[in-house]
């Protein structure tokens, strides 16, 4: 699997978009990229993924740029709940030698102020 | 909303005894994943199957570590002797494979004293 880069740490007002960068310049054309996230004490929550176009649910939307080589993930309208660690993952479509499991770096703790 | 359900929540035990952590995945999931959490090395696979059949557990130490799926319902991983090191928080995870997205549980904190 391609290797992600996200900032550490972020912060963001309650009420405003929360905007978290992932860089993913090695993907390849048979790459998804996943978002998910964990709250403390809690299992990672999956959020959204995309393969190359922006995708858009209840939660957020997820923005690829059309090179792929790096994606956005915007919560609209942050609210304290969503102070979490935030996991940007590509992940290939063909299984084997563990293909089909994630692959999880450090992430980035967005942390939502009041 | 259909949840990954895993027990125990907790598990405190003396070093040397057996441990099994049991998970039951979403029905009609056919891929099911075990993964650790440490402070140290962070989330890590462990082993996965797909339509019960162990497809990789190359992540998993094989000695004393064992993961099974008994039936569709039900997938256990299995540490016997436990040792400290072991001390941890797994998760297991379910999916449709493919392009779809794995589903998490809330983990089973294990301490071995």
């Amino acid at each position: 699997d391609a290797k992600t880069t996200q900032p550490p740490s972020m912060d963001c007002a309650e009420g405003r978009a929360a905007n978290l960068p992932c860089n993913h310049s090695t993907i390849s054309g048979n790459e998804y990229v996943y978002w998910y996230r964990q709250i403390h004490s809690q299992g990672p929550q999956y959020i959204i993924h995309g393969l190359k176009n922006n995708e858009t649910n209840e939660m957020a939307s997820l923005i690829i740029t059309e090179d792929r080589k790096s994606s956005t993930l915007i919560l609209p309208h942050a609210t304290l709940r969503d102070t979490a660690v935030y996991y940007c993952i590509v992940r290939s479509l063909y299984s084997g030698g563990g293909a089909d499991g994630l692959t999880f770096g450090k992430g980035t703790h967005l942390i939502i102020q009041p | 909303d259909a949840r990954v359900t895993q027990t125990p929540r907790h598990k405190v035990t003396e070093m040397g005894q057996e441990v099994t952590m049991r998970c039951q995945p979403i029905l009609g999931h056919n891929t099911v994943f075990w993964y650790r959490q440490t402070m140290m090395q962070g989330l890590e696979l462990l082993a996965y199957f797909r339509n019960r059949a162990p497809l990789d557990d190359s992540g998993m130490p094989k000695d004393r570590f064992s993961a099974e799926m008994p039936d569709a319902t039900l997938a256990t991983l299995k540490i016997q002797p436990s040792e400290p090191r072991d001390s941890a928080v797994y998760f297991c995870a379910s999916g449709l494979g493919g392009s779809q997205p794995q589903h998490f549980g809330d983990g089973t904190r294990l301490s071995i004293l």
